[in-house]
């Protein structure tokens, strides 16, 4: 079965730093731009970040830009979402997804999220 | 950047009514463009991608059209399952993409 699980989600203070997992099966993981997308509470979908199958371009949106870092691991068929400087306004549910070319590289496979809040 | 408005943000229907959501973009973006459903508490789900195709697996009531910058998904004949919200995404910029602010679809 082709799935992604994220994992990492926590309750962290303002100004401090969390570290995002998520996990590939059933598929080559390699062969894959991969996406995180949020969504904050009652609010709609934010796309953060994407990664290049080979790791050697990533892409981010202008709000997390210098903050956040995606990165990924081939060999263990993970995709990581490193996160510094944290603000209350990251607060969300972020997704994992791949981004399939199939469907004109649009995200297809999501994963169920895993919670981030940022709160004193 | 590239930004999406969708419209209406709440739309109020009954089962068996024909409905239909825009987005705009704020230039061209081509074909480039996705909808996705989403219903509460759950990842969303791709519906149509490059504008007009149809997901293997998702119900033909389910169609969508438009190019460059005024897009439109349409449900033919409304059912249950189908009260949720719906996002267009655009994905023209080279990797910097963009989600509409949302349509939800309510029981009338």
């Amino acid at each position: 079965e082709v799935q992604v699980v994220e994992s990492g989600g926590a309750l962290v203070q303002p100004g401090g730093s969390l570290k995002l997992s998520c996990a590939a099966s059933g598929f080559t993981f390699s062969n894959f731009w991969m996406t995180w997308v949020r969504q904050a509470p009652g609010k709609g979908l934010e796309w953060v970040a994407n990664i290049k199958k080979d790791g050697s371009e990533k892409f981010y949106v202008d709000s997390v830009k210098g903050r956040f870092t995606i990165s990924r691991d081939n060999a263990k068929n993970s995709l990581y979402l490193q996160m510094n400087s944290l603000r209350v306004e990251d607060t969300a549910v972020y997704y994992c997804a791949r981004d399939d070319p199939g469907y004109g590289d649009t995200p297809d496979v999501w994963g169920k999220g895993t919670t981030v809040t940022v709160s004193s | 950047d590239i930004q999406m408005t969708q419209s209406p943000s709440t739309l109020s229907a009954s089962v068996g009514d024909r409905v239909t959501i825009t987005c705009r973009a704020s230039q061209s973006i081509n074909s480039w463009l996705a909808w996705y459903q989403q219903k509460p508490g759950k990842a969303p789900n791709l519906l149509i991608y490059k504008a007009t195709s149809l997901k293997s697996g998702v119900p033909s009531r389910f169609g969508g059209s438009g190019s460059g910058t005024d897009f439109t998904l349409t449900i033919s004949s409304l059912q249950p399952d189908d009260f949720a919200t719906y996002y267009c995404q655009q994905y023209n910029s080279y990797s910097l993409y963009t989600f509409g602010q949302g349509t939800k679809v309510e029981i009338k």
